[in-house]
């Protein structure tokens, strides 16, 4: 199993420009969580999604949005990205029972210039 | 979910046990102590989870007071590897959907 994973594991974007961040999971688990870690700060909450087709906002939903369009996948999308979007970015996941266990990605580091 | 108090950093030697302690005081009945780490650079990975007994797994320990009001994650023969930062979550069931909240954590280090 190669658990979650993430792609790009870097990237750095221009002000205005937009991306997508692309977490898979090969576990089956029906939660998937996007966060947010800044330089000496624990991770904030971004989106989440409790199965295939739903999306809900965390702690910091403002300037993302999710999709959640097959169980395996879930997206992070930045419209217009903007410097204070410039973070490591991290995915999980987590069976529907015992989701406080979750699996983590290895990162996503993204930089708005 | 109950706020956790850590200290911010602990050092240990190599082969000692290093015993990481949580404060959760206004933990409710319904909320078990999640403990992670993330070494650095990486994403968090999960140690270990209790309610109100003690656990362990092949990773390490969890002693949670009577009270609940307290536990210390226990790894048992800390190695150069352990060196990272570890976090007490308290999170409860229900509707949070595994909203877990990272507070700043105990930066452990472990000296050769």
């Amino acid at each position: 199993n190669a658990g979650v994973t993430q792609t790009p594991k870097f990237r750095v974007l221009k002000t205005g420009q937009s991306m997508t961040l692309l977490c898979a999971q090969d576990m089956n688990h029906e939660y998937m969580y996007w966060y947010r870690q800044d330089p000496g700060m624990g991770l904030r909450l971004i989106h989440y999604s409790v199965g295939e087709g739903t999306t809900a906002k965390g702690e910091v939903p403002d300037g993302y949005n999710v999709s959640r369009l097959k169980k395996q996948n879930f997206l992070l999308g930045l419209e217009s990205a903007a410097p204070s979007q410039t973070s490591v970015y991290f995915c999980a996941s987590s069976k529907r029972r015992g989701w406080g266990e979750q699996f983590f990605g290895p990162g996503t580091r993204l930089t708005v210039l | 979910d109950a706020k956790t108090t850590q200290p911010p950093s602990m050092d240990c030697a190599e082969g000692r046990a290093a015993n990481l302690p949580c404060n959760h005081s206004t933990i409710s009945g319904n909320e078990y102590v999640y403990w992670y780490r993330q070494i650095h650079s990486q994403g968090p990975q999960y140690i270990i989870h209790g309610l109100k007994n003690n656990e362990t797994n092949e990773m390490a320990s969890l002693i949670i007071t009577e009270d609940r009001k307290s536990s210390t994650l226990i790894l048992p023969h800390a190695t150069l590897r352990d060196t990272a930062v570890y976090y007490c979550i308290v999170h409860a069931g229900g509707t949070s959907y595994g909203k877990l909240t990272f507070g700043q954590g105990t930066i452990l280090t472990v000296h050769p």
